[in-house]
């Protein structure tokens, strides 16, 4: 079957780092995506993975591991606005597109 | 990225009638998706809109009941036909160019039912 996994929610402290987990199973991978989606908004891209490894974007940094159907998004220097719902996506290279449902983060002052 | 302009943005409907959300692109794009997200859950892929013939749907979904257009590649449109409360929830569509790429979002359409 195909499922994607990460935690309901989490909370963290302003300025403080906190990593959201994310494990699949898929027939069929051809990247991991990870967005970001406030409340009431869209959903707003922020990486895509697609080898193994550390991919870094300024405060946000993401990690794939293919053999162990493993990712994660790290956020450092947490701000205020970045509490928001963070999903998981998987791609096929048949436009099958799955996502997780998603980990909320509330960051606290 | 390419901008995508969704309508409407929100919409209060009675039970029974039927409501056509518009997805327009200001490029052309190969793959254009709908998608449903009900409160506090993830996305849920209603279908995939193909240019110049038939949606794609997913389990769970069908022609009936959420009717797709896509006449052209910028351009789409869902129904969600003979509306009931369970339908209330936010609509969304994305298009992408190859599965390499990420989707890209529209504002969304908070549809509620009464």
């Amino acid at each position: 079957g195909q499922n994607i996994d990460q935690p309901t929610e989490m909370t963290a402290t302003e300025g403080a780092i906190v990593q959201i987990n994310c494990t699949y199973q898929t027939s069929g991978f051809n990247g991991l995506f990870w967005y970001q989606q406030h409340a009431g908004e869209a959903p707003t891209f922020l990486s895509y993975n697609v080898l193994d490894g550390l991919e870094e974007k300024g405060r946000f940094s993401s990690f794939l591991s293919r053999s162990k159907g493993y990712s994660y998004l790290l956020l450092k220097e947490l701000q205020m606005k970045d509490s928001a719902s963070y999903l998981c996506g998987t791609t096929s290279g048949t436009y099958k597109y799955i996502f997780g449902t998603g980990t909320r983060l509330k960051v606290l002052a | 990225s390419a901008v995508i302009s969704q309508k409407p943005s929100r919409d209060i409907c009675q039970r029974g009638t039927s409501l056509t959300i518009q997805c327009q692109v200001d490029s052309q794009v190969t793959m254009m998706f709908w998608y449903r997200q009900q409160p506090g859950q993830s996305l849920t892929l209603i279908a995939t809109a193909n240019q110049g013939s038939e949606a794609t749907y997913e389990s769970g979904f069908v022609i009936d009941k959420f009717p797709i257009s896509r006449p052209n590649l910028t351009f789409s449109t869902l129904t969600v036909s003979n509306m009931s409360p369970e339908d209330s929830s936010i609509y969304l569509c994305s298009v992408t160019d190859n599965s390499n790429q990420p989707q890209h979002f529209g504002d969304g359409t908070r549809l509620s039912i009464l």
